[in-house]
Order: structure tokens, then C-alpha cells, then sequence
């Protein structure tokens, strides 16, 4: 099947430093990537969908200011966390879809975030 | 607006049979995708349902009925290893996923 990587898998930072996590399609070009955040017990809750050369389409309450999407190209995209604190650590998700006739998305392996 | 409703807590016995039941209401349907995801880790994919009907794969299935806005995944010869959350998931008419709450499935011996 379809491999997404995402890398770091854990990060701990300070609070006010920037995080930038990287998801990759493997084996597959993903025209669409997703972007997810999760938090203790609670379901994904989608932030951000990425197409590949336009710009994200953030969801409503998700400050497209401080959670910075670029889809540079068919494999890569990247969220970076803008001058991180406490109540953004929280497990990122990203997704991918290589708009096969399900629409099926391969999840990556997750990023946890810890901002101290 | 758009919902999907499924419960928030099953328990099972391991070697039994047990039924997550999913409900949805959304604008547009391109079908329902069930997710296993375990505590810390991402979800991974179960199955896909389109068209109304039951999907077999292994221990498990799942069924699919649009007109009722209705699917369940069932879940054979449990096994420890089933513990987790299972997340009921529609395509809407952008084919953009609305995910349940999930349902967490505790498995005792």
C-alpha cells in the first residue's frame, strides 16, 4: 500500500520557538495532503487541506497565520508551527491522497508535540 | 450541518463477536471509510463501503446502507490486539472526510 513518512515523530521546544514538521508520500504522488491535529482522547480534527501549488485551505478557528502549510510539491508538505506554546502540543497528523477512485487517505505515522 | 455519531465506549470479549455502529449525516455521500487507530499512533485503514451492502475482509466487515445514513463494522474471533479506537469516517460531496469521535473498544480475556 501507500507510505506516508512524517518526520520528527517527537518534538519538545520551548515556548515562542517554531516547529516545522515534514510529511512525505513515499510511493505515490499525493495531489492533496491534509493536515490533522488530535488531542488526548478526541477525535482528529482536520486543520488544513493542501493542494499541490496553490495555498492551503484552513479550516474555521485554525489560524492560518500560526500553522504556516506549504505544498511545494507532489510528495512533500510541510506545517510549521509558528512561535509554539503550551496549548499547541498535541499529536499533528498528516494525511495523504493519491485520488485513486476511493479517495482513500494513508495516514502518516504522526508528530507528538511538546511545547514546555 | 454534518454528523457522524457513533459510541463513545464498547466492551468485548476476546474470542467473541462485537458491532460498532456508525450514523451519519452529511452533504453529499462518496462513501464511508472505517479507521483502526491504536493509543499514540496513527489511524490506519480498515475498509471502504460505497454501495449498500457488506464488505468481508478477514475477521472483519463492514455494511453499508445509504438510505438509512447507516453503517456498522463487525468484528470476529476478537483478539487482544483489537483494543483501540475505531473511527467511522464519511466522504462528503468535496470529498473531504468527517471523522466520528471514534469508538474505543476495550477487549477483556
Amino acid at each position: 500500500g501507500a507510505v506516508v513518512s512524517q518526520h520528527p515523530s517527537r518534538v519538545i521546544c520551548k515556548s515562542g520557538t517554531s516547529v516545522k514538521i515534514e510529511c512525505r508520500s513515499l510511493d505515490f504522488q499525493a495531489t492533496t495532503m491534509f493536515w490533522y491535529r488530535q488531542f488526548p482522547k478526541q477525535s482528529l480534527m482536520l486543520m488544513a487541506t493542501s493542494n499541490e501549488g496553490s495555498k492551503a485551505t484552513y479550516e474555521q478557528g485554525v489560524e492560518k497565520d500560526k500553522f504556516l502549510i506549504n505544498h511545494a510539491s507532489l510528495t512533500l508538505s510541510t506545517l510549521t508551527v509558528t512561535s509554539a506554546h503550551p496549548e499547541d502540543s498535541s499529536f499533528y497528523i498528516c494525511s495523504a491522497r493519491d485520488g485513486r477512485e476511493n479517495n482513500e487517505q494513508f495516514f502518516g505515522p504522526g508528530t507528538r508535540l511538546t511545547v514546555l | 450541518g454534518q454528523n457522524i455519531d457513533q459510541p463513545t465506549e464498547m466492551t468485548a470479549t476476546e474470542g467473541a463477536i462485537v458491532q460498532i455502529n456508525c450514523t451519519y449525516q452529511t452533504s453529499g455521500f462518496n462513501g464511508l471509510f472505517w479507521y483502526q487507530q491504536h493509543a499514540g499512533e496513527a489511524p490506519t485503514f480498515l475498509s471502504y463501503n460505497v454501495l449498500d451492502g457488506l464488505e468481508e475482509k478477514g475477521r472483519f466487515s463492514s455494511f453499508l446502507s445509504r438510505s438509512k445514513g447507516y453503517s456498522y463494522l463487525l468484528l470476529k474471533e476478537l483478539q487482544m490486539k483489537d483494543s483501540a479506537s475505531y473511527l467511522c469516517a464519511v466522504s462528503d460531496s468535496n470529498y473531504q472526510l468527517i471523522w466520528g469521535a471514534g469508538t474505543k473498544l476495550i477487549i477483556k480475556p
